[in-house]
């Protein structure tokens, strides 16, 4: 099966400036995650969808991050202004069912967006 | 949030060497995940642990979900030239998963 597809796969921006970052997921995953990834640290969760609806997005600063799903397949994460310290990878994640409390669908990534805020 | 420690923050082993490397909790956790991720890559799941006692092999990879559920630890027996990669463990109590920092492992050929 086809994995997890991001693009772009690098953005180099100046801070104030806004990007966007684009996901599509495994065929048939009803889940949906963005995740940020620190240099040297563990994927964070900014928001998750099941479906079209928004899950959790209690880590998401939505003062400047937002992110949308909205025929429940593709996603798109915006920031908007950028920020040197969102200098980081955005990893996407999809699972068939993310909402059981046993997590019984594992995440599959993508290869992620690597930005760079200068 | 929770939070997961993890150790050792690297390590660097001769190839066919047996590694181990685990993660703690505060937290009761109901599910243990390893991921390997490699450079310019996402993560990639190696194994998923569901229930507390739980060892579960994967190729020269075992895992095993603490009985406290608060810990879990990976072995990789004979290492070889491309385990090398960043592990990180991770764990959910409910529908959120959180990601230790991961574990840098180099094998010396």
């Amino acid at each position: 099966e086809a994995g997890v597809a991001q693009s772009p796969r690098y953005k180099i921006i100046e801070k104030r400036q806004s990007v966007a970052f684009w996901c599509n997921p495994i065929s048939g995953h009803a889940t949906l995650y963005w995740y940020q990834q620190i240099l040297g640290q563990g994927p964070k969760l900014l928001i998750q969808f099941q479906n079209n609806g928004v899950v959790d997005d209690s880590q998401l600063p939505k003062d400047r991050f937002s992110a949308e799903r909205l025929k429940g397949v593709d996603s798109t994460l915006k920031i908007q202004p950028a920020k040197l310290e969102d200098s980081a990878v955005y990893l996407c994640a999809s699972s068939l069912d993310g909402t059981s409390s046993s997590y019984n669908s594992p995440l599959h990534f993508g290869n992620g967006t690597r930005l760079t805020v200068t | 949030g929770q939070q997961l420690n993890q150790s050792p923050q690297s390590m660097f082993i001769q190839e066919g060497e047996d590694v181990s490397m685990n993660c703690t909790s505060s937290s009761i956790f109901n599910t243990w995940l390893w991921y390997k991720q490699e450079p310019g890559e996402g993560p990639v799941l190696l194994i998923a642990l569901y229930k507390a006692g739980e060892l579960t092999s994967n190729g020269r990879l075992t895992a095993q979900f603490g009985i406290t559920r608060k810990d879990s630890f990976l072995n990789i027996s004979a290492s070889i030239p491309s385990d090398v990669g960043i592990y990180f463990c991770a764990g959910s109590g409910s529908y959120q998963l959180t990601f230790g920092k991961g574990t840098k492992l180099s094998v010396i050929p």
